[in-house]
């Protein structure tokens, strides 16, 4: 069946412009979670929804990020006036309701870079 | 905020050895969780460890999560070129919802 997938798989940008990644999560699939991950490093929490409660966004890192969820199913993180320091791989993760929430299935990431 | 160190940061292997990694807290998780990244994907869950000293295997991989709570390992058994990848530790923690904390990863690469 088909996984979690994003888009796009590569973006790049100038500094100060505005970005919108997108994330199609499993059919099914109620939580959904967007983590960055810088170059080398591990995956750092931004932002988890789950049904039709409040998001926890207590992990991004500034309010140049937001994320939505639309109908439950495909989420879209915005990145505004983009830094450098915002150049990382952001992947998009989903997981289902009765299953431990935790054991999260992962999309393929979408590279961004600012220059 | 809770951190996880991952040890070693990178390893060489040889095809049929045995490799061993770990991850410690500076506080304890409810459950640990051991995902692989291949380069150009996402982390894929081999092993989720739900109790306390509980020791699972998948195939060539077996972990165990620590006594203390505080610690786990990930053991790749004969190993083969396919395993080379990063191995990332995460630690779910109840009272933080369905957060995970990951670890930076451990790169597993082939001896030249």
């Amino acid at each position: 069946g088909a996984g979690v997938s994003q888009s796009p798989s590569n973006k790049v940008t100038e500094k100060g412009k505005d970005v919108e990644l997108r994330c199609d999560p499993i059919s099914g699939h109620t939580a959904l979670y967007w983590y960055r991950q810088s170059l080398g490093q591990g995956l750092e929490f931004l932002i988890y929804f789950q049904g039709n409660s409040a998001p926890d966004k207590s992990g991004l890192p500034s309010d140049r990020f937001s994320a939505e969820r639309t109908g439950g199913s495909v989420s879209t993180l915005t990145i505004q006036r983009t830094q450098q320091e915002d150049s990382a791989v952001y992947l998009c993760a989903s997981s289902q309701e009765l299953a431990p929430l935790y054991e999260q299935f992962f999309g393929p990431g979408t590279r961004l870079t600012v220059l | 905020g809770q951190q996880l160190n991952q040890s070693p940061q990178s390893m060489f292997i040889q095809e049929g050895e045995d490799v061993s990694m770990n991850c410690t807290s500076s506080s304890i998780f409810n459950t640990w969780l051991w995902y692989k990244q291949d380069p150009g994907e996402g982390p894929v869950l081999l092993i989720a460890l739900y109790k306390a000293g509980e020791l699972t295997s998948n195939g060539r991989l077996t972990a165990q999560f620590g006594i203390t709570r505080k610690d786990s390992f990930l053991n790749i058994s004969a190993s083969i070129p396919s395993d080379v990848g990063i191995y990332f530790c995460a630690g779910h923690l109840k009272a933080a919802g369905n957060k995970l904390t990951f670890g930076g990863g451990t790169r597993v690469l082939v001896k030249p």
